[in-house]
């Protein structure tokens, strides 16, 4: 069966720190995939996505993502953590037209 | 509007009570979805409208749920004689055109749905 899994419930760095969320899929093709991040009280907001083509992503806030293929990855990247990016941010896939799935979500908190 | 606006924020519902979630998309878009997302998890599609027409219906969990966006704007979703499973954010979120274009998707802060 389709599935998006974050293997990480929360993860706690420093600020200044470097990030990496984990994301992976199982599905035979290659689908659509999505990083939102959702802060308390806050809509999800798109990070960024990958369709095709270059394999690595940049998003908005400094964030960037890479698929990875052989690996059925999609891990979400950002070279130096700020304190307001403390939130709870999603891996989600899009298999096909109307059937997105999201994964359960990676909670980041942020060190001083 | 400047975003996707719901309401109301927080609904606390005795069980069997009937609710009524609201959305208002950002003006002009096409596309409307409503997701279901439980603590701890992750959103869950419920549905989804192109305009006025409900083209997919199938993420909806019972016969319970009901959903309506009657002039292609605004949408409401109802859930019927409420069970405390019900209990979760509902979130709506709207894009500009029809979803083949694959067009980002704009999502409100969400209806958070206590059923006691």
């Amino acid at each position: 069966a389709q599935s998006v899994t974050q293997p990480d419930i929360h993860i706690t760095v420093s600020e200044g720190a470097s990030l990496e969320l984990r994301c992976n899929y199982s599905y035979g093709a290659t689908p659509y995939l999505f990083w939102y991040v959702q802060s308390p009280g806050q809509g999800l907001q798109l990070l960024l996505k990958y369709f095709s083509g270059d394999t690595l992503v940049q998003g908005i806030k400094g964030f960037e993502a890479e698929f990875k293929r052989s690996q059925s990855s999609f891990n979400l990247r950002k070279p130096s953590v700020h304190w307001s990016d403390a939130a709870e941010y999603f891996c989600a896939v899009d298999y096909r037209i109307l059937d997105m799935r999201f994964g359960a979500g990676t909670r980041l908190t942020v060190k001083p | 509007g400047a975003g996707v606006s719901q309401s109301p924020r927080y609904k606390v519902a005795k069980r069997g009570q009937d609710v009524a979630l609201r959305c208002d998309p950002i003006s002009g878009h096409v596309s409307l979805f409503w997701y279901q997302q439980a603590l701890g998890q992750g959103p869950e599609f419920l549905t989804y409208f192109q305009n006025e027409a409900q083209l997919d219906k199938s993420g909806l969990p019972s016969d319970r749920f009901f959903a309506e966006r009657p002039e292609g704007s605004v949408s409401t979703l109802k859930i019927q004689r409420t069970q405390q499973e019900d209990s979760a954010v509902y979130l709506c979120a709207s894009s500009l055109r029809d979803w083949l274009t694959n067009e980002k998707l704009f999502f409100g802060s969400g209806t958070q749905l206590s059923v006691l």
